[in-house]
């Protein structure tokens, strides 16, 4: 089993377009985070939420919405997408504890605006 | 503020020969330390960490890094480079924050591994 599964795997949209990104982790872990990763493979956190709680808002445009249903699911939301958005989104989880630094990756979503 | 500074964005080798990527930091508390490889159209995986034990660290696929204070650097090596080694590899540092750790990433090495 995937332990941290994002869908979809590519997304090509129009630009203006609204789109979503799922992100579903079943290791039992209290923290999510999303990242941006750019054309020359800059990553950057963008959020991150435990238990349901917003703990990181990076300087991200407010048409990025990040939604987390339960701990285990962390979903971006993308409002009026512009070609600048074009990127590989990853989410991550970590656990609680000493091994909270760890971070545990998806395989990331390959987004690109038209 | 932390930050990361991976020296080289590309760097290549001979297969069987040494392999050196650097990474310096910059933290105003003692940091955790990580390096991440990332293959490619693949997500990133957890190569070996440096959490204040053991100042040289063992990690996967015969990775090791030694964190030295005094040059505030985390270099990864391995002694013999295979060809499955070409990756995209990343050093990054975490911030001690409420409810979480925020991973702060280096500009990644992308190493090449010429047969």
């Amino acid at each position: 089993d995937t332990a941290v599964s994002q869908t979809p795997k590519y997304l090509v949209t129009q630009m203006g377009n609204d789109k979503s990104i799922k992100c579903e982790q079943n290791l039992g872990h209290d923290t999510m985070y999303w990242y941006k990763q750019d054309s020359k493979k800059f990553l950057k956190i963008m959020f991150s939420y435990n238990n349901k709680e917003l703990i990181i808002n990076e300087t991200v445009p407010n048409r990025f919405s990040p939604k987390s249903p339960d701990k285990a699911h962390l979903n971006l939301h993308i409002n009026s997408l512009e070609l600048g958005d074009s990127a590989v989104y990853f989410c991550a989880s970590s656990p609680q504890g000493t091994l909270k630094n760890i971070q545990y990756f998806g395989a990331g979503t390959r987004l690109s605006v038209l | 503020a932390q930050s990361v500074t991976q020296l080289g964005s590309h760097v290549s080798v001979s297969e069987g020969a040494l392999v050196l990527l650097r990474c310096n930091y910059s933290s105003s508390v003692p940091p955790y330390l990580f390096w991440y490889v990332q293959y490619p159209n693949q997500g990133l995986q957890l190569l070996l960490k440096y959490t204040s034990a053991a100042t040289l660290v063992k990690g996967i696929n015969g990775f090791e890094a030694e964190f030295k204070k005094s040059e505030t650097s985390f270099h990864l090596t391995k002694p013999s480079a295979h060809m499955s080694d070409a990756a995209e590899y990343f050093c990054a540092v975490s911030d001690s924050g409420a409810g979480s750790y925020q991973l702060t990433f280096g500009k990644g090495t992308k190493l090449s591994v010429i047969p």
